[in-house]
């Protein structure tokens, strides 16, 4: 079953636009990450947010997390047409070695 | 990227045949994992490796075996390949602590007639 559920499942914005994603989970965490995958290629790594933190930045990516509600969103601001991708949000739990993933948001920025 | 290599990248195969794809890294990474990537179901985890001969399974095992008898190479194995194997597979690895950022491998692409 998936840990993380993105939402929106697809976003279509305009190029310079900000584009939100939001995550959802169940369980306690240790830590939620982000990835990106562009069309036909391997996940790559954003940013990892611990389940201490509430807020984490890297360049002109902003990640929040709020364990209270078992959520986080992911806002890239300025986006570009390099931004179009999908976006997935993973969940490594208290005990385990592993990371779930949720189902993705695919992001379409139009020039 | 971080030195992951899978083989093959691509694949046709015809069911009830054995299938071994490849996952190489270069990184001396601890935890090594294999997922399969289908419309609709994000990344689903098929095995995992969290040392030398250390294996356990993911939520998707059924049908897959894994090994790792060395650091840098982790294989999966489909024993009689069926239709409903036909996905994307990626592999996967992280040093340290399993709760760190994976590096990806580009994926293989399996299509089982």
């Amino acid at each position: 079953s998936q840990q993380g559920e993105e939402d929106p499942q697809a976003l279509s914005i305009q190029e310079g636009e900000n584009a939100t994603m939001n995550c959802s989970y169940k369980t306690s965490i240790n830590n939620l990450q982000w990835y990106r995958q562009n069309s036909g290629r391997g996940l790559v790594h954003l940013i990892l947010i611990r389940s201490n933190e509430r807020e984490k930045h890297s360049g002109r990516l902003r990640v929040t997390l709020d364990t209270s509600k078992k959520s986080s969103s992911l806002l890239i601001t300025a986006s570009r047409a390099a931004d179009t991708a999908s976006y997935f949000c993973a969940t490594a739990g208290d005990s385990s070695y592993k990371l779930i993933f949720g189902s993705g948001t695919r992001l379409l920025v139009r020039p | 990227d971080a030195g992951i290599t899978q083989s093959p990248r691509h694949k046709v195969t015809e069911t009830g045949t054995p299938v071994t794809l490849r996952c190489h890294q270069t990184e001396n990474h601890r935890y090594m994992y294999w997922y399969r990537q289908d419309p609709g179901h994000g990344l689903r985890l098929i095995h995992y490796s969290y040392g030398v001969k250390d294996t356990d399974k993911g939520e998707v095992s059924d049908g897959y075996s894994v090994s790792r008898s060395k650091t840098e190479d982790f294989l999966l194995t489909l024993e009689s390949a069926t239709s409903s194997q036909t996905s994307v597979y990626f592999c996967a690895s992280t040093s340290g602590s399993a709760y760190n950022e994976q590096f990806f491998g580009p994926g293989t692409r399996l299509t089982v007639l």
